[in-house]
């Protein structure tokens, strides 16, 4: 059972340009949570996602970014119009209905140019 | 709303020595506890967690923590640690099952544990 995957690892994106960023949740999972890693800092909720649906994005900033979940596919983060402050590591993290832990990716690691 | 303090940004202790890693939190509600170790440039592994009955919790690579619910706390302990330990500690707290949320966490800022020899 493979865990839940991330590409690309890596992603260097010129300001002003788009970064799309995906997770597989691990199979059998219908939860996926995105999170945000700053430099020096901690991880900060961003979005969770069922299928279809987008459950909570409180964490989500108003403008250029935007999640979803397909019914077919993995999870896509996306962030228009990059600016340098989006800089960070991006971890996407999967659980199955009615658990309390999440597993995370490995996570992408995000570089505006 | 939720919220999780670790107070040290980072530990050094020498190899074979005891290390503690402060975690607090405050929440409404129950909650669900969780410690999180991350190597350089890796995603986030869990160690231990936190969900009811015995406040102390057996996780992997010979770490423990204690659940002390009238101090808010969920300290990290590991009573002989190796150089191979020297990473980041998360400290995350969940109620989200309890109030429909998921399992979205809320993290602390982490704590830079460095093993010297």
């Amino acid at each position: 059972n493979a865990g839940v995957m991330q590409n690309p690892r890596h992603l260097v994106r010129r300001r002003g340009q788009e970064a799309r960023l995906r997770c597989s949740p691990m199979k059998g999972h219908s939860h996926v949570y995105w999170y945000r890693q700053l430099p020096e800092e901690g991880l900060k909720f961003m979005v969770y996602l069922q299928k279809e649906n987008i459950i909570d994005e409180s964490g989500m900033p108003k403008e250029r970014f935007s999640a979803e979940f397909p019914k077919e596919g993995p999870s896509i983060l996306r962030i228009q119009q990059v600016v340098r402050g989006d800089s960070a590591a991006y971890f996407c993290a999967s659980s199955p209905e009615q658990a309390a832990e999440a597993f995370f990716g490995q996570g992408t690691r995000l570089t505006v140019v | 709303a939720q919220s999780v303090t670790q107070l040290d940004s980072q530990v050094p202790v020498f190899e074979e020595a005891p290390v503690e890693l402060r975690c607090n939190y405050s929440s409404s509600v129950s909650v669900y506890l969780f410690w999180y170790v991350q190597y350089p440039n890796q995603g986030l592994q869990l160690l231990l967690k936190y969900l009811s009955g015995s406040t102390l919790v057996k996780g992997i690579n010979g770490f423990e923590a204690e659940f002390n619910k009238s101090q808010t706390s969920f300290h990290l302990r590991k009573p002989s640690v190796h150089i191979s330990d020297t990473a980041e500690y998360f400290c995350a707290v969940s109620d989200g099952v309890l109030t429909g949320g998921g399992n979205k966490l809320t993290f602390g800022t982490g704590t830079q544990l460095k093993v010297e020899l």
